[in-house]
């Protein structure tokens, strides 16, 4: 069974349209997040959320909205797509509640390609 | 501004060489964390320090905590090609999560 699954795995789209990316996890954690790795494999924290409440809402463009319909989903709706986000996106799960001492159980990643 | 500095940030040696890596930063961690990210896949844990000095071994890598808790070290010995992958440190605690710069280490036979 996967732990943390992502979907899709490949994303390419047109610039300014409106896409999301889904995460589901099945570990009954807590705390999700979303990173994303960029071209030079920096791994920057976005967004987390314990328990359907955001936690953490770092520098984001306000295109991207983060939504937990539920502790065991955490989904990432960008709009107006534009080419700086193409990226690696992460989504990641954790027992920890607030402090990211715990671990992170993280999916394969979504590759989003904006043209 | 980057908060947790990791070096080297690239690193291609021979299968059997030993090697450092470094995660450095000016504030205190409550804890530390070493990850292995492989091509295509998300970062997995491989060790959590949360006590200064502290020095933890997994079979072939050795992960040493500062003793003022701003820094750590991954010592592997004798790299093998499996060891190949993105090293990040993660900084846990505290209001400011982060993932260090990364070393992007590639072991050739």
């Amino acid at each position: 069974d996967t732990a943390v699954s992502q979907t899709p795995k490949y994303l390419v789209t047109q610039m300014g349209n409106d896409k999301s990316i889904k995460c589901e996890q099945n570990l009954g954690h807590d705390t999700m997040y979303w990173y994303k790795q960029d071209s030079k494999k920096f791994l920057k924290i976005m967004f987390s959320y314990n328990n359907k409440e955001l936690i953490i809402n770092e520098t984001v463009p306000n295109r991207f909205s983060p939504k937990s319909p539920d502790k065991a989903h955490l989904n990432l709706h960008i709009n107006s797509l534009e080419l700086g986000d193409s990226a690696v996106y992460f989504c990641a799960s954790s027992q920890e509640k607030r402090t990211g001492n715990g671990e992170q159980f993280f999916g394969p990643g979504t590759r989003l390609t904006v043209l | 501004t980057q908060l947790l500095e990791q070096s080297p940030q690239f690193l291609s040696i021979q299968e059997g060489e030993n090697l450092t890596v470094y995660c450095n930063s000016s504030s205190v961690f409550s804890s530390l964390q070493w990850y292995r990210q492989e091509p295509g896949e998300g970062p997995v844990l491989l060790v959590t320090v949360v006590t200064g000095g502290e020095v933890k071994k997994l079979k072939r890598l050795t992960f040493q905590f500062g003793d003022a808790r701003k820094d750590s070290s991954l010592h592997i010995t004798a790299a093998q090609p499996g060891d190949t992958g993105l090293y990040l440190c993660w900084k846990g605690g505290g209001n400011k999560l982060t993932f260090g710069t990364g070393t992007q280490l590639k072991v050739e036979l």
